[in-house]
C-alpha cells in the first residue's frame, strides 16, 4: 500500500528557505501515469496547490508562488521534495505531498500523506 | 478569493440529503473532470469522488457527484454524523496552467 510521509523543520525564520521532503513508500516514484506534488493549507484557511513534478523532472508550479517555488525529485531515494525561498508569515501552514492521477482530462491526489506543520517565525 | 466557488456552510439532520456546490468557468470545470475530498478536523484531505463522479474503493454510495457544464456538485444522502467536515473540490485549470481549489464548505449534521 502506497503511503506518503513528509519531514523536515518544523520552524523556519523569515526571509529564509523551506525545506521540505516526501519520501515514498510501498510503491514507484518511476510511475509513467501518475505525477507527485505539494499542497499547503494556512491555519483556518482552505486548501492551496503549491506545484507537481513528474518522475523525469518536469514540472508545474502555481503561478502565484512560481517565482519562489522549486520543487525536484529524486528516483533513487524515492523522495521529491519542496523549497520555497523568502519565506514570510503567510506561508506558515501545514504542507501535504501528494500522489496525482493524470489523464487526458483528469487530474487528481489519489494518495495524501498526513501533513506537516511549518512555522514562520522569528 | 478562490477560482471555484463553493457555499462557506451547508448543514442537514442525520438522514436528510445535502447538495454541496461548486462554481467555475470554462477554463477549468468546463473542460476538465471535478474531484471532490472530504477533510475530518485535524487529518489529511480524502479523495471522495473523482472523475466528476467515480467513487474510489471504499467510499460509501451515499456520495455521489455530477457535473454540468461549469458548474458541479456533490450530494450526501443518508446525513451520518461522521459526514461532518469541510469539503473542497478541485479541478485543473487549462487558462492557470495548475490546479485549483473551491474555498471549502463546512457541513454541519445538526
Amino acid at each position: 500500500q502506497l503511503q506518503l510521509q513528509e519531514s523536515g523543520p518544523g520552524l523556519v525564520k523569515p526571509s529564509e528557505t523551506l525545506s521540505l521532503t516526501c519520501t515514498v513508500s510501498g510503491g514507484s516514484i518511476s510511475s509513467t501515469t501518475h505525477y507527485w506534488g505539494w499542497i499547503r493549507q494556512p491555519p483556518g484557511k482552505g486548501l492551496e496547490w503549491i506545484g507537481s513534478i513528474f518522475y523525469s523532472g518536469s514540472t508545474d508550479y502555481n503561478p502565484s508562488l512560481r517565482s519562489r517555488v522549486t520543487i525536484s525529485v529524486d528516483t533513487s531515494k524515492i523522495q521529491f521534495s519542496l523549497r520555497l525561498n523568502s519565506v514570510t508569515a503567510a506561508d506558515t501552514a501545514v504542507y501535504y505531498c501528494a500522489r496525482i492521477v493524470v489523464g487526458p482530462w483528469d487530474y487528481y491526489m489519489d494518495v495524501w500523506g498526513k501533513g506537516t506543520t511549518v512555522t514562520v517565525s522569528s | 478569493q478562490s477560482v471555484l466557488t463553493q457555499p462557506p456552510s451547508a448543514s442537514g439532520t442525520p438522514g436528510q440529503r445535502v447538495t454541496i456546490s461548486c462554481s467555475g468557468s470554462s477554463s477549468n470545470i468546463g473542460s476538465n473532470t471535478v474531484n471532490w475530498y472530504q477533510q475530518l478536523p485535524g487529518t489529511a484531505p480524502k479523495l471522495l469522488i473523482y472523475s466528476n463522479s467515480q467513487r474510489p474503493s471504499g467510499v460509501p454510495d451515499r456520495f455521489s457527484g455530477s457535473k454540468s457544464g461549469t458548474s458541479a456538485s456533490l450530494a450526501i444522502s443518508g446525513l451520518q454524523s461522521e459526514d461532518e467536515a469541510d469539503y473542497y473540490c478541485v479541478t485543473w485549470d487549462d487558462s492557470l496552467k495548475g490546479v485549483v481549489f473551491g474555498g471549502g464548505t463546512k457541513l454541519t449534521v445538526l
